[in-house]
């Protein structure tokens, strides 16, 4: 059975700093998801991605099939970047196996 | 607007007492699933559905049914709901099988069973 495992479990930044957020698994995937759960509750896909690098606005996510990593990045952290952020992944037809998420706090 | 929608969005009720949430989802999406999210065990699968009338168990579908009679709607139904139902449940959607497909969540239902 697939695990994802995230790293950090909490993370607390200043403002403006660089943030990592890691996501491993334990067998092979085709697509790996990057959601973000709001202190409200609502969850938003930031990325999905099977190969490569995505950018979006100060987000980056990267994977590396190969060694079952992926990692999203965060440049010039802000405040409004506080949320929970969860990778999932899927191998082929299965259904989304999900990380218990990284809980973000950025302090002004 | 494209969106995800469930009601109710909090529901408090009592054990034994059968219940329905609802989803709908307004971009003639395929595939829709149902989450529940707890403290420490992160969000699971309860069930899914890759199409009208085809639906499969999730990794967590014990004491809850689903159907997919109509693309846009996928009710969960909780025939005799039990405290350990107590939890945040989203509903998703996305185009195709869930990893070619961008997920768009609903807004959650915090149920609470005594």
């Amino acid at each position: 059975k697939n695990e994802v495992e995230q790293s950090p479990q909490n993370l607390t930044a200043q403002e403006g700093e660089f943030i990592t957020i890691n996501c491993s698994y334990s067998v092979g995937i085709s697509a790996l998801h990057w959601l973000q759960q709001h202190p409200g509750g609502g969850i938003v896909s930031l990325f999905m991605l099977s190969s490569g690098k995505k950018k979006h606005g100060r987000l980056i996510a990267t994977i590396n099939i190969q060694e079952k990593h992926s990692s999203l990045h965060i440049t010039a952290s802000h405040p409004r970047d506080s949320a929970v952020y969860i990778c999932a992944g899927t191998s082929g037809n299965t259904p989304l196996v999900f990380g218990k998420g990284t809980r973000l706090s950025v302090i002004a | 607007e494209a969106q995800v929608t469930q009601n109710p969005r909090y529901l408090i009720t009592v054990t034994g007492k059968k219940l329905t949430v609802t989803c709908s989802q307004n971009m003639n999406h395929e595939y829709m699933s149902w989450y529940r999210q707890d403290p420490g065990l992160g969000l699971r699968q309860i069930y899914y559905s890759m199409n009208v009338e085809v639906t499969d168990k999730g990794d967590v579908p014990e004491g809850y049914k689903v159907s997919r009679k109509e693309k846009r709607n996928f009710p969960l139904i909780l025939e005799s709901p039990s405290p350990n139902q107590t939890s945040l449940y989203f509903c998703a959607s996305s185009l195709r099988l869930a990893p070619l497909g961008e997920q768009f969540f609903g807004p959650g239902t915090r149920l609470t069973v005594l």
